[in-house]
């Protein structure tokens, strides 16, 4: 079945300093690769998609680029800053039906 | 943004009874998802919902678990009877056509079971 796998948790930075998450998946379809983020208290909610294999996508600062090749979707940014302090979650979707597969989410510490 | 809006945002009960936890979705929106949150752990699926059927169901979807949404009302998620390891933060979600749209979260019911 289809799976996504992405860095273990905590990772901890300093401000300023650069972030990569990175996330790989499984499947046998083509798929609408997501990175979702969680602030503490609230649900999840869209950092951006990318619907299409060799396209990236970017919000705040954060980037990742969808590589069909390698099955790798890796969330990056060149500078954190403490308030990007929250969880990160890589997921998949079936354009054809309704499968979202997360990954186990990321947790992300910036210290100032 | 579009909102989901979860009622309540805290239930407590005791072990045994029943709970039903509540989930007013993006009104245009026609898949509904269910998630489970221990404290501190990650987010795990529980179910999904399109059409008035349940699509596909996880393993933490135990027997004692069932949802509806009755006349386009709430989607509700009921426990009967609950047990101790129900007590987290349940997510609900809505999609507007599926498994390539984005998931719009609500904030969450954390359940407390005595």
């Amino acid at each position: 079945g289809d799976s996504v796998t992405q860095t273990e948790g905590p990772v901890t930075l300093s401000e300023g300093t650069s972030l990569t998450v990175n996330c790989s998946y499984e499947t046998k379809q083509y798929p609408t690769l997501f990175w979702y983020v969680q602030y503490p208290g609230e649900g999840p909610q869209l950092l951006f998609k990318v619907p299409k294999a060799n396209e990236k996508g970017s919000n705040r600062g954060f980037e990742a680029t969808y590589n069909k090749e390698a099955t790798s979707f890796h969330l990056q940014k060149a500078s954190v800053q403490e308030s990007d302090s929250a969880v990160y979650y890589c997921a998949l979707g079936d354009p054809g039906g309704y499968k979202v597969v997360f990954g186990s989410g990321t947790r992300l510490l910036v210290s100032p | 943004g579009p909102k989901v809006l979860q009622i309540p945002s805290h239930q407590i009960i005791d072990m045994g009874q029943m709970v039903t936890l509540n989930c007013d979705p993006v009104s245009n929106h026609l898949y509904f998802y269910w998630y489970k949150q221990i404290l501190g752990q990650q987010m795990e699926f529980l179910v999904n919902f399109y059409n008035g059927k349940v699509m596909e169901k996880s393993k933490l979807f135990k027997d004692q678990f069932s949802v509806e949404r009755p006349d386009g009302s709430y989607f509700t998620l009921k426990i009967q009877p609950t047990a101790l390891e129900d007590s987290a933060v349940y997510f609900c979600a809505s999609s507007r056509t599926g498994g390539a749209e984005t998931l719009y979260f609500g904030s969450g019911t954390r359940l407390t079971v005595l």
